[in-house]
């Protein structure tokens, strides 16, 4: 499974978009970036995933270079719960596990 | 309501005590895994289990014992445990969209805060 880097931490101000990068330059063409995040003490908390076109949902954007070597997660109006720390990963398809970096630890301030 | 339940959320055991963390989903997924979660750190893989009678070590099995019961519940034993063992331990459970052929669902419980002193 190909490594993530990610910034140990980032703030943003609530209301504004927080932008969240990620490189994983060894990234294979079977590998799928996933984005999780865990509020203190909870569980992770599934985002969003795209293999390489853009994805949208409710939550979140990502976007995918054209490479692939590198992804930014796009909060698009942060509020203050969305303050935890926010996890990159790449792995590959069928049933495969996560593997979980250090991850960026983002605080959106008001 | 909908998701992974884990039993007990807190513990504290002896040194070489023994203890079963259970772990139930009702989502119909085929995959399901335990991690345990050191202080500061990201999750660890212990154990793995891709579909119903079928486990695999993940990165860190060394003390753990796992049990697939059916494809609902997926229990993690620790046999003799120890201070190094101490703490917060979640199971998750996916499934696969063969659509996007990918997994995907991950959904994490709230986690097992275990204690050993």
């Amino acid at each position: 499974d190909a490594k993530t880097t990610q910034p140990t931490s980032m703030d943003c101000a609530e209301g504004r978009a927080a932008n969240l990068p990620c490189n994983h330059s060894t990234i294979s063409g079977n590998e799928y970036v996933y984005w999780y995040r865990q509020i203190h003490s909870q569980g992770p908390q599934y985002i969003i995933h795209g293999l390489k076109n853009n994805e949208t949902n409710e939550m979140a954007s990502l976007i995918i270079t054209e490479d692939r070597k590198s992804s930014t997660l796009i909060l698009p109006h942060a509020t203050l719960r969305d303050t935890a720390v926010y996890y990159c990963i790449a792995q590959e398809t069928s049933g495969s596990r996560l593997t979980f970096g250090e991850g960026t630890q983002l605080t959106v301030n008001p | 309501n909908a998701g992974v339940t884990q039993t007990p959320k807190f513990q504290v055991l002896k040194t070489g005590q023994s203890m079963t963390l259970q772990c139930a989903q009702d989502m119909n997924h085929n995959s399901m895994y335990w991690y345990r979660q050191d202080p500061g750190m990201g999750l660890r893989l212990i154990y793995y289990s891709a579909s119903e009678g079928t486990t695999d070590k993940g990165e860190v099995p060394n003390g753990y014992n796992v049990s697939r019961l059916n494809k609902r519940e997926f229990s993690l034993r620790l046999e003799s445990a120890a201070p190094s063992q101490t703490s917060v331990y979640f199971c998750a459970s996916s499934r696969y969209d063969r659509g996007r052929g990918s997994s995907y669902g991950y959904t994490f419980g709230s986690g097992t805060r275990l204690t050993v002193v």
